[in-house]
């Protein structure tokens, strides 16, 4: 199983506003370490979303937010929108392994 | 724009070696670490290492034993083998652009990704 963990799914209606958590523990997030986000849309490769907890790349709109409390990290989705289905991905560093850890997914539905 | 794309067998048997290669596009290999992700049917990402333009490399502890990294600046490509596969190692692989150095490393820039299948 992943380091961190991800809920496997969620679901929206458009407009509505869903979160995705992403656990970790005293070796990666709990430590203080960075969390980023990635999007997958269906049949492509990942792409950046948010980076250094919450920080947007150009292009990506601010109905995406990230935030981080102890162990666990979230990204926020507001405005839910159709072409937001995608899988989300959190990464971290993990002191103990000593490289780069990514949760196992959440695949977000829209309703 | 900076451009990643992998090559190499799709096909690889099992306790036979897996090579990729990823060129890059786009923008010069020197200045940046470069790592390999992967992704096997219907599961999570992996990290399985990096290596810098200098020729540094670090590994996923899980797959250390079997994982080499190694790039070539003339050509502006880096590769990976992986040794002794078995089905397990049926996944896509993504070659990617690591964005600062550890611990706040992540990646900015993806290769569209390619699937390797292992099967007799």
């Amino acid at each position: 199983q992943s380091v961190l963990t991800q809920p496997p799914s969620v679901s929206g209606a458009p407009g509505q506003r869903v979160t995705i958590s992403c656990t970790g523990s005293s070796s990666n997030i709990g430590a203080g370490y960075d969390v980023h986000w990635y999007q997958q849309l269906p049949g492509t490769a990942p792409k950046l979303l948010i980076h250094v907890t919450n920080n947007r790349p150009s292009g990506v709109p601010d109905r995406f937010s990230g935030s981080k409390s102890g162990t666990s990290a979230s990204l926020a989705i507001t405005g839910l929108q159709a072409d937001d289905e995608a899988e989300y991905h959190c990464q971290a560093y993990d002191s103990r392994l000593g490289g780069l850890v990514f949760g196992g997914g959440t695949k977000l539905t829209v309703l | 724009q900076v451009q990643l794309q992998e090559s190499g067998p799709g096909l690889v048997k099992p306790s036979e070696n897996l090579s990729l290669t990823c060129t890059v596009s786009g923008g010069s290999i020197s200045g940046y670490y470069w790592s390999w992700i992967r992704q096997p049917p219907g599961k999570g990402l992996e990290w399985i290492g990096f290596i810098s333009y200098t020729g540094s490399t670090n590994y996923n502890p899980s797959l250390k034993s079997r994982v080499s990294i190694s790039v070539d600046t003339s050509k502006n490509e880096f590769s990976l083998r992986l040794s002794s596969v078995t089905a397990a190692d049926t996944a896509v692989y993504y070659c990617v652009r690591n964005s600062r150095l550890l611990p706040a490393t992540f990646f900015d820039y993806w290769g569209q990704g390619t699937l390797v299948t292992v099967s007799s």
